[in-house]
This record gives structure tokens, sequence and C-alpha cells, in this order.
């Protein structure tokens, strides 16, 4: 069965530092991965995907990731936070193509001091 | 372009009730999943529909049912409510011979009391 792993309920990050999310995945064939980001009220957006090919991926409002198949790993990683990126971050993973249902870790809560 | 709309945002139920609850698709995409978010933990995959069938399901019981009419817009229907159904119910769509990206809803938010 496939599973993920956030680790980190919470994390508070002062505006300006860097960020890592740790995501750890349990998947049996070649894993898709993706980490989304829901705001209070919202619905979740895609903020980067990996389905093969370089292991570290770019995503959008500055975020990257890095594949690391031997840590079962696709951390989350961003050089300066700003306020706005106060969220919930959540890693996902599936299969078919990405195109079969995603299993969700549990998410990071992200709060960033001033 | 309009992204993926659901509809009612907000219900509330008692136990025992029945709720469907309303999803259309971002313009393009032909196949709909349905995921349940619980207060405080990942969204939970329901099921997918593409082409009017049910192609994939999660590990949900049979009083959740769903439909995905013509025009791609899919139905939620949940039978015989209990209280641990109380929960953010999002749509997201996708193309299945797209890039596997979702695309979703802001939910609805249902209420068992």
């Amino acid at each position: 069965a496939q599973s993920v792993t956030q680790p980190d309920i919470h994390i508070t990050v002062s505006e300006g530092a860097s960020l890592e999310l740790r995501c750890n995945y349990s998947y049996g064939a070649t894993p898709y991965l993706f980490w989304y980001v829901q705001s209070p009220g919202q619905g979740l957006q895609l903020l980067l995907k990996y389905f093969s090919g370089d292991t570290l991926v770019q995503g959008i409002k500055g975020f990257e990731a890095e594949f690391k198949r031997s840590q079962s790993s696709f951390n989350l990683r961003k050089p300066s936070v700003h306020w706005s990126d106060a969220a919930e971050y959540f890693c996902a993973v599936g299969g078919g193509g990405g195109a079969d249902g995603l299993t969700f870790g549990k998410g990071t809560h992200l709060i960033i001091q001033p | 372009d309009a992204g993926v709309t659901q509809s009612p945002t907000h219900l509330i139920k008692t136990r025992g009730q029945q709720v469907t609850l309303r999803c259309s698709p971002k313009s393009g995409h032909d196949t709909v999943s349905w995921y349940q978010q619980a207060l405080g933990q990942g969204p939970q995959f329901i099921f997918q529909y593409y082409e009017e069938e049910e192609r994939q399901r999660g590990n949900f019981p049979d009083r959740f049912s769903g439909h995905q009419f013509p025009n791609y817009s899919s139905e939620l229907n949940v039978n015989a409510l209990l209280l641990g159904d109380s929960a953010l119910y999002l749509c997201a769509s996708s193309s299945l011979q797209g890039t596997g990206e979702l695309f979703f809803g802001e939910g609805s938010r249902l209420t068992v009391l």
C-alpha cells in the first residue's frame, strides 16, 4: 500500500529565512510525486511535480524539491520565505502516469514570523 | 477561463440524511476526482470518474457514490450520513491524457449534526 509521511505538523520560520519541508513516501513502483499548497478556505494548488528525469524539480513561487530514491524522500525547499507563504503544505504520491488517485500526507502547517 | 467550481460551499445535514455535492471541471478537462478532507488531515481519495464511468475508487464505503454527466460535470452522493462524514469535500479535474496535474475547487464544507 502506498503512503506519505510528513513528519513535521507545524514549522515556524522567520521571514527571509530558508525553508525545508520533509516528505517520505512508500510506493511499490515508480512514484509520481507532488507538492500542493492550501491557503485557509481555499482548494489546493500544485507547487511542483516529479515524474522522471532530473531529480531536482523547480516549481512556482520559487519552490523546488529534490527526489531521493534511496531515501524515499521528496523534500520541498525555498531559499527565502515570504509572509505570503504561510499556508498548509501537502506532499502526495500517485501512479498511472500521474492519472491515478493521489495519496496525500497529513500536511505541514507553515507559520512565518516577522 | 473558469476553474473548477463546486456547489454548495457550505451545508449542514443531520445523521441519516443524504447529500449531493456538485462539481464542474475546468474547461478542457475530462476527468473528475473527489477527495474528502477531514479537519487537520490531508485529502483522502474517494473516487475518480472518466467517460461517465468510475475509473478508480479509494477505500470508502458504498454509501459514497458518484456520477459523471456527458458534459464532464460530476456529483458526489453520500447516503445515511454519519457524524464522521463531516469534512471538506474537494473536487479536482484533470485531463487523463495530460500531465496528471489536478486542479482543485475550493470545496464543499459538510457538517453532519
